[in-house]
């Protein structure tokens, strides 16, 4: 199946910082990124909706001047936590529509976030 | 918008006993219905999915059964092993080509040997 590709997979930050995660479609243009949010023996929630070329949609109290996203290109989307703090720390999780492949979803391997 | 209950929260089988979740959603513009598995910190990865226009669907050991006029769908794994151990996630998308999905709350499958 299609790879879709998450970096950094672990990351800890100090309070106050931003942090940077990159979601990449590896053999595949996804028009379509999505952006999720996962707590400890939680489902997953879904933040924002990242179109390539045009501003992200956000999910209902998300707030999106502190978790930015871009769509720069049909193969990457990021997201930035600007000014983390410890109620940030999380697994974050993005996942890539293929378009031409019957717009199967497949998932990033997630990142995980500290925030000390 | 969309909502999708999952039941149940868990669920432990001996192994080769046969395990069923499932689950239910609202909005009746929902078309297509994948499952999930994770294994923990891992990344959910699709077993097996159905459209609206499709009843049951099966994958070797794993079926899923829709009931659309009842709003609903499940994960059937049968004769089931230890690796298939892990949390399982249904979820709906309410169609378009947009294909954001709502998740149901998961299910944490234990095989027992």
């Amino acid at each position: 199946g299609a790879v879709v590709s998450q970096h950094p997979s672990w990351v800890i930050c100090k309070s106050g910082t931003s942090v940077k995660i990159e979601c990449r479609s590896l053999d595949f243009q996804a028009t379509t990124m999505f952006w999720y949010r996962q707590f400890p023996k939680q489902s997953l929630m879904l933040m924002a909706t990242s179109n390539e070329g045009s501003k992200a949609t956000y999910e209902q109290g998300v707030e999106k001047d502190k978790f930015l996203i871009n769509h720069a290109s049909l193969t990457l989307s990021t997201l930035t936590v600007t000014s983390a703090h410890p109620e940030d720390s999380s697994f974050y999780i993005c996942s890539a529509r293929d378009r031409a492949g019957g717009n199967t979803i497949y998932f990033g391997e997630g990142s995980w976030l500290t925030v000390v | 918008g969309e909502n999708v209950e999952q039941h149940p929260s868990t669920l432990s089988v001996q192994e080769g006993d046969s395990a069923v979740i499932k689950c239910t959603y609202s909005d009746s513009a929902s078309n297509y219905f994948p499952w999930y598995k994770q294994e923990l910190g891992k990344r959910p990865q699709l077993i097996i999915d159905i459209r609206s226009n499709v009843g049951e669907k099966k994958d070797q050991r794993i079926a899923v059964t829709l009931n659309k006029t009842a709003k609903h769908f499940s994960l059937h794994i049968t004769e089931t092993q230890p690796e298939d151990s892990a949390v399982y996630f249904c979820a709906a998308s309410m169609g378009g080509s947009a294909r954001q999905l709502t998740f149901g709350s998961g299910t944490q499958l234990t095989v027992l040997p």
